[in-house]
């Protein structure tokens, strides 16, 4: 039978291609966001993080880009390669501890 | 570090039994958090702790679910009666708060994978 469930955005790449997956977010009081990788039965595993006060910030082959002013934000991956393939969250809170998870973004990398 | 600490891995149990999922947070973090991972809803937000305090158990689904942290290294989440509608991914998560008051990143434990039949 058909199955019921979340239907997550999906973005296939070829290995050694770049990578953009993209979130937006709602509550203009957010002041941190983080992207996590869940592999498939594991947990979701940090990546990196960008604070409200900068626009851009580098870590091993992944970059984040956070426009305010739109309230989007991306994940960069360069040289995407096989094990990079994994579902991608994005998280957002603020004053409140209470991440808000967006709805996750299933990357599939190609050999 | 070893990270946030799950147990079991893997739950099989028949309706009606009691459940226990154990947590033991990330050293000299002050949050703990409970999350329930499905195919139809994603994650969700149980239940969260602070300085071993719960601060907000709204997520929780309804009485059959409880949680309780007697102390900074270690925290449960107990279902009794469960039900097959309980079948999900349990995780933990643990975050510190930063010098300047800042909340840090929440980092996430392997889950439970429990399966109630």
């Amino acid at each position: 039978g058909e199955s019921v469930g979340l239907h997550l955005p999906t973005l296939s790449v070829q290995e050694g291609d770049n990578s953009i997956i993209n979130c937006a977010y709602s509550n203009s009081a957010s002041d941190y966001f983080i992207w996590y990788k869940q592999e498939s039965g594991k947990g979701p595993q940090f990546i990196i993080d960008i604070r409200s006060n900068m626009d851009k910030r580098q870590g091993q082959r992944v970059t984040v880009l956070l426009n305010k002013t739109v309230k989007h934000l991306s994940l960069q991956i360069a040289a995407t390669q096989p094990g990079d393939s994994a579902v991608y969250f994005c998280a957002e809170n603020g004053p409140d501890p209470r991440l808000t998870f967006g709805e996750g973004t299933q990357l599939t990398v190609n050999p | 570090d070893a990270g946030v600490i799950q147990s079991p891995r893997h739950e099989v149990t028949e309706m009606g039994q009691e459940v226990t999922l154990r947590c033991k947070p990330i050293s000299g973090h002050d949050y703990l958090f409970w999350y329930r991972q499905t195919m139809m809803r994603g994650l969700e937000l149980l239940i969260y702790f602070n300085n071993n305090v719960p601060i907000d158990d709204s997520g929780m689904p309804e009485d059959r679910f409880s949680a309780k942290m007697p102390n900074a290294s270690f925290s449960t989440l107990k279902i009794q009666p469960s039900e097959p509608r309980d079948s999900a991914v349990y995780f933990c998560a643990s975050s510190s708060t930063s010098g300047f008051g800042y909340q840090e990143t929440q980092y996430f434990g392997p889950g439970t994978r429990l399966l109630v039949l």
